[in-house]
């Protein structure tokens, strides 16, 4: 079974500041991680994700995150916020075997970027 | 660029009816899959779907869901007689393939279903 935890529901950060969403997972064996964005009345969309290869993981809008198979993390950060970067952001995880590959979702992190 | 898409956006209906959600998958997708959230709440995996049948379900997916492929395009997801509980948005994702290498799982805007 595979479980995924955000620490904290709501994030707050000003405009221009350091972004750090965290996600802890668990899993018996070697998962695929993801991080996907909520904006309003939006359906989900793919930030970033790690399957294989090297552990800093690049995605869009300026974000990346760091596979840290030790501590079981795999946080997400961006240098400099955004007023665009207000969204609902979730880390999943997913088996890295098997054909139905469905997410498993953490609870989800609010971001708010204060001016 | 295709974009899987999902109708209706909002559905509202009483306790005990039976509802279906309507879903457009990428064209040259085989894998579809439904989840849902629930207002507050993180979003949950529901069901896949590949080759005309289930591949996993959860335990969410009771005898009062079922989905169905009924022609080249559309993937439903019917409950057949909706609780109050049933209150969430639905989201509608479909894959390439999902065999031994990652493929991204492209998600619609959801159904947001109200159960009165």
């Amino acid at each position: 079974a595979q479980s995924v935890t955000q620490l904290g529901s709501h994030l707050s950060v000003s405009e221009g500041a350091l972004v750090l969403l965290r996600c802890n997972y668990s899993s018996s064996v070697p998962p695929y991680l993801f991080w996907y964005v909520q904006y309003p009345n939006q359906g989900l969309q793919l930030l970033l994700k790690y399957t294989t290869g090297a552990t800093l993981v690049k995605g869009i809008n300026g974000f990346e995150a760091e596979f840290k198979k030790s501590e079981t993390s795999f946080h997400l950060t961006k240098p400099s916020a955004h007023m665009s970067d207000a969204a609902e952001y979730f880390c999943a995880v997913s088996p890295s075997s098997g054909s139905a590959r469905q997410l498993t979702f953490g609870s989800g992190t609010q971001l708010t970027v204060l001016p | 660029e295709p974009e899987v898409t999902q109708t209706p956006s909002h559905q509202v209906t009483q306790m005990g009816q039976e509802v279906i959600l309507r879903c457009v998958p990428i064209s040259n997708h085989l894998y579809f899959y439904w989840y849902r959230q629930i207002l507050g709440q993180k979003v949950e995996f529901l069901v896949s779907f590949y080759n005309n049948e289930i591949s996993e379900k959860s335990e969410i997916f009771d005898d009062q869901f079922s989905v169905e492929r009924p022609d080249g395009s559309n993937f439903t997801l019917k409950i057949r007689s909706t609780k109050l509980e049933d209150s969430a948005m639905y989201f509608c994702a479909s894959v390439y393939r999902g065999a031994s290498s990652y493929n991204e799982q492209f998600f619609g805007p959801g159904t947001r279903l109200t159960v009165l």
